[in-house]
Formats: C-alpha cells, structure tokens, sequence
C-alpha cells in the first residue's frame, strides 16, 4: 500500500521554466493539500481540493496551478519558477474534514 | 486574518526531563485542532486530532489537553527521549474554514538531550 507520494523528491530548475510537481494517493482520500515549507512561516497553504474537479486556492497560490482530473492525482505546477519558490513542497490528503491529514515525503525544489 | 501561535519557539531538555507547550487559537468557530510530529527531513505525521473542550488525548509518553473556550491546548511530553527531539505542529481548524484547510502554527521545536 503505497498510500501517498510525490515525484520527484529533488528538482534543480532554472528561472522561467514550468515545473510540475506530481501527487499520488492509493487511498480514494477525498481531500488533498499542496503545502510549502519555509523559515519563519512554517508549512503554508498553496491549494487544496476537496474532491475531483473541485479546486480552490490557500494563503499562497500566486504562480501556482492546479487540477484534479482524478481522484487520486493532485499535480501542482509552477508556471515561471521565481527563486522565492525555492522550497520544500508537501502533499497531504484527508478522507474527511474531521479527520488527521496525512503528508507525503515532500519534494525539494531548488530554483536557480 | 486567523492566527494560531505556539510556545516556546524552541526547547531543549535533557533525558528523562518531562516537557510541555503551548498552541493558542482563536477561541470562536472552533471546529477542531491537530497536532503533529515533524521530524528533521522527514514529513509531518499525525499525533491527535481534538474536537471537545475538555478532551485529552494520549498516544505513549505523549498526550495533550483542549481548551476550546479560552483558545489553547497543551502537548505534554512525559520523559523525553532523544527520539522524541523533532517540531511540534499545531493546526487549527476554525467552521468557517473551508474543506479541511488547516491554519498551521509555526511549531515548537524540542531538543532532548541524552
């Protein structure tokens, strides 16, 4: 049960290009989260959707694009990477809204 | 614009000490408040979600306490071990928040010393 991951787990990129980060969950999760990690602001949302085709943006969504063609697919993409998006980023997903969220392994991207 | 604060910052203690912080939340439309575990290069994991004033949870040497009135809950540590060394994440879940946004504090990161 692979439960949820993230690809890749590293990204080196340059300023300018699009990057597309991918989630996947095995768990028919209804809920699911992109996060970005940073000093000083500790985990913030980016975007969050609570169902296939649902979307809706969090605290930080400026230069960022996502969809949810499927249920288990939460792909997150940079459309011009800046440097200020040089971070962890975390997928989490949520069966439902009482319950804990679980966060995949992260993906580290570097912006240069 | 909600706020979710946690105290200390930042601990360090030795094996065996016992530990405990802070997260205060805003005290109206209180729906539900996480804690998780966040280790050094890892991702957070779940340790309780509350939702009762009043409610304790426990999970080992761990456990926690709510609040809902007053707007904190309390994460107890109960002789800490090196292992236990990672940040402490508190979420706040207010009912106005859509889907299952969670309003994240900015951790308490402890140190245990052996």
């Amino acid at each position: 049960d692979a439960g949820i991951t993230q690809s890749p787990r590293y990204k080196i990129t340059e300023t300018g290009r699009q990057v597309t980060l991918m989630c996947h969950q095995t768990w028919s999760h209804s809920y699911m989260f992109w996060y970005r990690q940073d000093l000083g602001h500790g985990l913030r949302l980016i975007y969050y959707s609570a169902a296939a085709d649902i979307t809706d943006k969090g605290e930080v969504p400026d230069g960022y694009v996502v969809s949810r063609s499927k249920t288990e697919n939460f792909p997150l993409t940079l459309e011009s990477a800046t440097r200020s998006q040089t971070s962890v980023y975390f997928c989490a997903t949520q069966r439902h809204v009482q319950e804990t969220q679980y966060f995949g392994p992260g993906t580290r991207l570097l912006v240069l | 614009i909600l706020n979710v604060e946690q105290s200390p910052q930042s601990l360090h203690v030795q094996e065996g000490d016992s530990t405990n912080f802070t997260c205060s939340f805003p005290s109206s439309n209180f729906y539900a408040l996480h804690w998780y575990r966040w280790e050094t290069a890892k991702s957070p994991e779940a340790l309780f979600v509350m939702t009762l004033n009043g409610d304790e949870k426990k999970k080992g040497r761990i456990s926690a306490t709510l609040n809902t009135k007053e707007g904190y809950s309390y994460l107890y540590i109960k002789g800490s071990q090196p292992e236990d060394s990672a940040t402490y994440l508190c979420a706040f879940k207010g009912l106005r928040n859509q889907g299952g946004k969670l309003i994240f504090g900015q951790g308490t990161e402890l140190s245990v010393k052996p």
